[in-house]
């Protein structure tokens, strides 16, 4: 299994709702990224974690909070989002922090905000 | 600091024709890779092409190669023989060794458009 699965496709969510992304592979890779897309802008880094750890979060607001559970699940739990918060969310694996090759996407989570 | 750039928002190219798509980059590590993804509509982000940092020949998957110019930190994209399908969002990414940011940083993008 060479994929990256994220749930859900697309997802519409009012400010004052709470919602989850999920993202799952079974690559047996150990660091996992969530990234934020904007339309017509390249992804920009939000967190990364290694070995289920928190490695990296680059100074994203604490209405996203992320989570992973364990080595092949990670989630992203939105509340109280604004509408500027409308994006692609892309996570994406490799086989560790210091893997330079084999970086996998998954295909996205199209979220809008109303 | 490591930084990508791509200089052309958006590229035309007429079906069958090779296109070049620039792509140059800054790191001070001697260790890093170079990554070329397609990104269409839909939003996936799919892997093409990489090429390593002290991998001596030029990358090539099938229609796509890199022609890497270590010298003057560059990694372009060539297509060759481009397809409608071939239209979408193409980004250059690095991850560089050493202390640093330890993830891909993407460049900026262009939109290629692959005319009948």
């Amino acid at each position: 299994d060479t994929e990256v699965t994220q749930t859900p496709k697309h997802l519409v969510m009012g400010m004052t709702n709470k919602k989850s992304l999920k993202c799952e592979q079974h690559m047996g890779h150990r660091a996992m990224y969530w990234y934020k897309q904007k339309a017509k802008k390249p992804p920009e880094l939000m967190f990364v974690y290694s070995y289920e750890k928190l490695s990296i979060n680059e100074s994203v607001p604490s209405r996203f909070s992320p989570e992973c559970p364990n080595s092949s699940l990670l989630n992203l739990h939105l509340h109280a989002l604004q509408p500027e918060d409308s994006a692609l969310y892309l996570c994406a694996s490799s086989q560790g922090l210091e893997a330079l090759y084999g970086y996998t996407f998954g295909s996205g989570t199209r979220l809008t905000v109303v | 600091a490591q930084k990508i750039t791509q200089t052309q928002p958006g590229m035309f190219v007429q079906e069958k024709e090779a296109v070049t798509l620039d792509c140059t980059y800054d790191t001070s590590d001697p260790s890093y890779g170079l990554f070329w993804y397609k990104q269409p509509s839909s939003g996936e982000m799919i892997f093409l092409i990489y090429q390593g940092s002290y991998d001596q020949q030029n990358a090539t998957e099938g229609r796509y190669s890199l022609n890497f110019q270590k010298a003057r930190k560059s990694a372009n994209l060539v297509i060759s023989a481009s397809q409608l399908g071939d239209s979408a969002m193409y980004f250059c990414a690095m991850r560089a060794s050493g202390t640093g940011r330890r993830a891909l940083t993407f460049g900026s993008g262009t939109r290629l458009q692959v005319q009948p």
